[in-house]
């Protein structure tokens, strides 16, 4: 069974501060996703990256795959108050199936 | 371009009793996914319908069917309400299949938030 653990699991920080989640599996995946949900919505994804060592920017936020396809990073710089939410990775299985990590609840404090 | 829409919102129902939940994709999507979001399990993944035909399938009891009608439409259907099902259940729209990710974006709705009491 394929699993996608996420680290930490909460994060509160200081606005200005720069932050790393982790996303890391036993398994290889072919491919990962970052998604963002805020409460009352449904996650939004961010970036997808599907090589091995790919390095994504999307502003501030900084994504990176792993060499060997089994794990994932999302760093983000000068976190802001509108980074507070709930940080997904999902991973393509090889059922052709979406597997979703456990999440990562990131607040930022003013 | 309409987004994922989900009704009703919000439900309130007691064990035993059944209940539908409805989702209407993103106009041109094939594929229609739902998943179940609680605290201590996160986000699960439930089944996929592409083309009205159910192309995947998570762990989770027959209680649990849905369906998907001509115009892309699905309805989601659980039977005998257990306390645990109370959770935020979505619904997730992508051109292709879903497991793809690479070459198709899931597009996300609001979410129906279930209570069983």
């Amino acid at each position: 069974t394929q699993l996608l653990e996420q680290s930490p699991q909460f994060l509160s920080i200081q606005e200005g501060e720069n932050l790393t989640v982790y996303c890391n599996s036993s398994s290889v995946f072919s491919s990962l996703q970052w998604y963002r949900q805020e409460p009352g919505e449904g996650p939004v994804l961010l970036v997808t990256v599907v090589t091995g060592g790919e390095v994504k920017k999307l502003k501030r936020l900084t994504f990176q795959f792993g060499d060997a396809r089994k794990d994932s990073s999302l760093h983000i710089t000068a976190a802001q108050p509108g980074d507070t939410g709930l940080y997904l990775c999902a991973g393509g299985s090889s059922a052709s199936k979406i597997i979703f990590g456990s999440g990562t609840r990131l607040s930022i404090r003013p | 371009k309409a987004g994922v829409t989900q009704t009703p919102r919000y439900l309130i129902k007691t064990r035993g009793q059944q209940v539908t939940l409805s989702c209407s994709p993103i106009s041109g999507h094939r594929s229609v996914s739902w998943y179940q979001q609680t605290p201590g399990q996160g986000l699960q993944f439930l089944f996929e319908y592409f083309s009205e035909t159910q192309r995947n399938k998570g762990n989770f009891p027959g209680r649990f069917s849905g369906r998907q009608f001509s115009n892309s439409r699905s309805e989601m259907n659980v039977s005998t309400l257990e306390l645990g099902d109370s959770a935020l259940y979505l619904c997730a729209s992508s051109l292709g299949l879903a497991g793809l990710i690479e070459y198709n974006e899931q597009f996300f709705g609001p979410g129906t938030r279930l209570t069983v009491l």
